[in-house]
């Protein structure tokens, strides 16, 4: 059974901090891991993706893969209020489908 | 660039009609697209995988004979929700893959709320 799973959250940071985001996924053969951001009410958008172990920064953004833990992260560095949403891991192993996780809800208080 | 529309942002309709919700990529071409749906608070729902020029894919317990799809060129999917009921009103999203990138990164549409009265 291919799946992504994450924490539903809401995780609270406050305003500043640092927002870790966590996904694991059970099909070794992935390929491509994907980190999207949905505001409520609205569509998902892309923020990163990652092919490579390691770690891949995008302005605030790291995200860090680990294919030998199957565990793939989101670091949101200086967290701003605007980054309150829901948080979704996608996964592609092989196919045409990406395999999302339900979603990790953020709160950034100020 | 990688720009997804959809059209109409928002639809009511009633009970019994047909509703028809398009899916363009504007600065790309997209071979593959894919259809979503979400009911509030829940998580993304695979419905089914549009190829250009062939049959869509539907996923499992996805009514094939009542979300018709069509993907006739290369930046245009269409999805028509037929006899709708009320049942059938929820957040319906695209994405669509960059045929050109050879990635699988998807780019949503903005979405289509649907409302069957």
């Amino acid at each position: 059974q291919k799946e992504v799973e994450q924490n539903s959250g809401p995780l609270s940071v406050p305003e500043g901090a640092i927002a870790s985001l966590n996904c694991t996924y059970s099909d070794r053969g992935s390929q491509s891991f994907f980190w999207y951001r949905q505001y409520s009410g609205k569509s998902p958008e892309l923020i990163m993706f990652i092919y490579s172990n390691g770690d891949k920064e995008d302005g605030r953004f790291t995200a860090q893969l680990n294919k030998a833990s199957q565990y793939v992260s989101l670091l949101i560095r200086d967290s701003q209020p605007s980054d309150s949403a829901t948080y979704l891991c996608a996964v592609n192993a092989n196919t045409d489908k990406l395999i999302f996780g339900t979603g990790t809800r953020l709160q950034v208080f100020p | 660039g990688a720009v997804v529309s959809q059209h109409p942002s928002w639809v009511i309709c009633k009970s019994g009609t047909s509703v028809k919700i398009e899916c363009r990529s504007l600065d790309f071409q997209a071979t593959t697209m894919f259809w979503y749906r979400q009911f509030p608070k829940q998580s993304l729902m695979l419905m089914a995988t549009s190829n250009e020029g062939s049959k869509a894919t539907y996923e499992q317990g996805v009514e094939k004979d009542k979300f018709l799809i069509n993907h006739a060129s290369l930046t245009l999917s269409t999805l028509t929700v037929t006899s709708a009921h009320p049942e059938d009103s929820s957040f319906y999203i695209c994405s669509a893959r960059d045929s050109g990138t050879g990635q699988e990164t998807q780019y949503f549409g903005p979405g289509t709320r649907l409302l069957v009265l």
